[in-house]
C-alpha cells in the first residue's frame, strides 16, 4: 500500500520564476491538502482539494494555486517566487468522511529560492 | 489561523525516562493529532484522537483529548534513542484544515 508521494524531492529556483510541485495521495484517499513549513516552524495550511475543487484556503496569496486531477493527484503552483517562499512543501492526503480529518503526510519537496 | 501553544519547546531525554508534552488552544477542536518529524522528512502520524476525554495508546505512546476540547497531551514511556525528533500537535475542526503547534524538539541527554 503506497503512501503519499511527492516530486521532486528538491528544487532550486530564482526569484520571479514559477514552480510546480506534485503529489499522489495514499491509496483510497480522495482529499489532498498542501502545507508550507518554514525552518523551525510547524506546517502552515495553504489549501485543500476535494472533488477537483479548492475547498479551503489558508492565509496565502493568489500566487499560490493548485489543481486536483480525476485520479486524486494534485499539483501546487507558485508564481513570481520570492525569497520567502523557500520552505519545505508538504502534501497530506485523507479520506473525507464525516467531520474528522486524519491526514497523512508525504516526505515533502524542499524549495530553495535564490 | 488558529494558534496552538505547544510546550515545552525542547526537552532532553535519558534512555528509560518517561516524558510528557502538551498542546493548548483558545479554540475548540474536533480532532487532535500527534505527529513526529525527523530531519528532512514529512511528519509521521503517531496518534489520532476524535472524542473529548479520549485516551489512546500506540505502543509506548499515550495521548489524551482534553475534556474542554482545547488541549491534548502526549506521553512517551521508557524513552529510547530513536524517540529523538520533533513532535507536533495538530488540531482539526469542521473546516477540514489542520492547525499545528510549533513543535517540541526531543534530544538525547549526553
Amino acid at each position: 500500500d503506497a503512501g503519499v508521494t511527492q516530486s521532486p524531492t528538491h528544487l532550486i529556483k530564482t526569484r520571479g520564476q514559477q514552480v510546480t510541485l506534485r503529489c499522489s495521495p495514499k491509496s483510497g484517499h480522495d482529499t489532498v491538502s498542501w502545507y508550507q513549513q518554514a525552518l523551525g516552524q510547524g506546517p502552515q495550511f495553504i489549501f485543500q482539494y476535494y472533488e477537483e475543487e479548492e475547498r479551503q484556503r489558508g492565509n496565502f496569496p493568489d500566487r499560490f494555486s493548485g489543481h486536483q486531477f480525476p485520479n486524486y493527484s494534485s499539483e501546487l503552483n507558485v508564481n513570481a517566487l520570492l525569497l520567502g517562499d523557500s520552505a519545505l512543501y508538504l502534501c497530506a492526503s485523507s479520506k473525507r468522511q464525516g467531520w474528522s480529518d486524519t491526514q497523512y503526510f508525504g516526505p515533502g519537496t524542499r524549495l530553495t529560492v535564490l | 489561523g488558529q494558534q496552538l501553544n505547544q510546550s515545552p519547546q525542547s526537552m532532553f531525554i535519558q534512555e528509560g525516562e518517561d516524558v510528557s508534552m502538551n498542546c493548548t488552544s483558545s479554540s475548540i477542536f474536533n480532532t487532535w493529532l500527534w505527529y513526529k518529524q525527523d530531519p528532512g522528512e514529512g511528519p509521521v502520524l503517531l496518534i489520532a484522537l476524535y472524542k473529548a476525554g479520549e485516551l489512546t495508546s500506540n505502543g509506548r505512546l499515550t495521548a489524551q483529548f482534553g475534556i474542554t476540547r482545547k488541549d491534548s497531551f502526549l506521553n512517551i514511556s521508557a524513552s529510547i534513542p530513536s524517540d529523538v525528533g520533533i513532535y507536533f500537535c495538530a488540531g482539526g475542526s469542521n473546516d477540514y484544515k489542520l492547525s499545528f503547534g510549533a513543535g517540541t524538539t526531543v534530544t538525547v541527554r549526553a
